[in-house]
């Protein structure tokens, strides 16, 4: 158990709709980091949060979107969804020392999204 | 923009033999290079890790050598064994912030 907790574990839905993903990261880890994995596809960066505020930006789309709330639990929020969005969605954590100091990151188990 | 590329794609050794996955990265900031280890249906953990400031790690049958001029990095497995079989990834830390731009993947198969 890595201590990174994500909420559901499964989704189905449907094109054009929109679904929130829940992630609470390891406690005492300021930052969360969000990855798409599509089948058999790498890890694509998202987005990162340190503590509440958007750090690093990557290949997301507009349709897409986070935020980091005071707990510092975070949340992804896919909107108008596309056949295309069905992937697992993995969030992680970290201590993430400031300055640029990356240390381990910490996986959940991920949310399987399904577009039909 | 950052980039990082990993070959192979996927590689198939015998058990006991020796595996070698390698990556380089575009960012000369890099400064962290960690491999993490996939099983089927699993989350990716973390099983080394190095930073610029060494040129080689070792952890039992794994280790990771660093090569900053050429802007590459490599994992090695030796004694392969069934249970190692999995998708491995490395990473590089990104220009001034701790985020990680993950490798495509490689999928190790080790057979009996």
């Amino acid at each position: 158990d890595s201590g990174v907790t994500q909420t559901p574990k499964h989704l189905i839905t449907a094109t054009g709709q929109r679904v929130t993903l829940r992630c609470s990261p390891r406690s005492g880890d300021l930052s969360v980091y969000w990855y798409q994995q599509s089948l058999d596809q790498g890890l694509q960066f998202l987005i990162q949060y340190y503590n509440g505020e958007e750090r690093a930006k990557g290949n997301i789309l507009e349709r897409f979107s986070a935020q980091q709330f005071p707990d510092l639990h975070s949340e992804l929020n896919l909107s108008s969804l596309e056949l295309g969005d069905s992937a697992l969605y993995f969030c992680a954590s970290s201590v993430a020392i400031a300055g640029g100091n990356t240390g381990e990151l910490f996986f959940g188990e991920g949310s399987r999204l399904t577009v039909l | 923009g950052e980039n990082v590329e990993q070959h192979p794609s996927t590689l198939s050794v015998q058990e006991g033999d020796s595996a070698v996955i390698k990556c380089t990265y575009s960012d000369s900031a890099s400064n962290y290079f960690p491999w993490y280890k996939q099983e089927l249906g699993k989350r990716p953990q973390l099983i080394i890790d190095i930073r610029s400031n060494v040129g080689e790690k070792k952890d039992q049958r794994i280790a990771v050598t660093l090569n900053k001029t050429a802007k590459h990095f490599s994992l090695h497995i030796t004694e392969t064994q069934p249970e190692d079989s999995a998708v491995y990834f490395c990473a590089a830390s990104g220009r001034l912030t701790d985020k990680l731009i993950f490798g495509t993947g490689t999928r190790l198969q080790v057979f009996p």
